[in-house]
């Protein structure tokens, strides 16, 4: 079974440029999260998806952020324009719809690393 | 709000056992999950604790007290490879199941030889 995969691995962009990362979660997993780790901070929740509904979305800074799940599969998140503030690591994870999500577990992504220059 | 406060950073030697706390503040409570993530990787699922008490899974183990509002991970036999940061975490309240995560900051393990 393949893994969460996220695309790119590494983005080094200029203050103002758009970026758009991409994730791929495990196949059949209805749960799909953006979280984004600022250097040396904890991991901070950006947005749930549900299949392809916004579950949760208070983990977005500002309107500069934009997720989209299309058909209920992969995830692309965009950040236009991005800010110097926007550099860290984004992660992306999936689990399974009810019961069979068990203790809490959350499947990652290895992460993109975004560098806003 | 939910916070979890864990030490920033550890070091110990090759063969020893180390010991990371992680404290909580929510409003409700899911259980405890520990993650480890190697730098440059992919967090990954460690162990879960709903219930007071120890679970162990080979050389890592993880307590947890709710009337402490306390948990722990316990390393034990330490080797080079266990050098990660490791993040203690709550399910958000909020939700039954599936939602999200709130972590700690994380604790980087220096394991050295």
């Amino acid at each position: 079974e393949a893994g969460v995969t996220q695309f790119p691995s590494h983005s080094v962009i200029e203050k103002g440029q758009t970026v758009t990362l991409r994730c791929d979660p495990i196949s059949g997993h209805d749960n799909l999260y953006w979280y984004r780790r600022v250097m040396g901070k904890e991991i901070k929740f950006l947005l749930h998806f549900v299949k392809e509904s916004k579950q949760d979305e208070s983990g977005m800074p500002n309107n500069r952020f934009l997720a989209e799940r299309t058909g209920g599969t992969y995830s692309t998140l965009k950040v236009q324009p991005a800010e110097l503030e926007d550099s860290g690591v984004y992660f992306c994870a999936s689990s399974p719809a009810g019961e069979r999500s068990r203790y809490n577990e959350q499947f990652f992504g290895p992460g993109t690393r975004l560098t806003v220059l | 709000g939910q916070s979890l406060e864990q030490p920033s950073e550890v070091t110990a030697v090759e063969g020893a056992i180390v010991q990371i706390n992680c404290t909580y503040q929510t409003s409700g409570f899911y259980g405890l999950s520990w993650y480890q993530q190697h730098d440059g990787g992919a967090p990954t699922f460690l162990s879960y604790n709903a219930l007071d008490g120890l679970e162990e899974t080979g050389r890592f183990s993880s307590f947890l007290s709710r009337s402490d509002s306390y948990g722990y991970l316990l390393l034990q036999e330490l080797q080079m490879k266990d050098s990660a940061s490791y993040f203690c975490a709550v399910r958000d309240p909020g939700e039954n199941q599936g939602g999200k995560l709130i972590f700690g900051q994380g604790t980087e393990l220096s394991v050295k030889p």
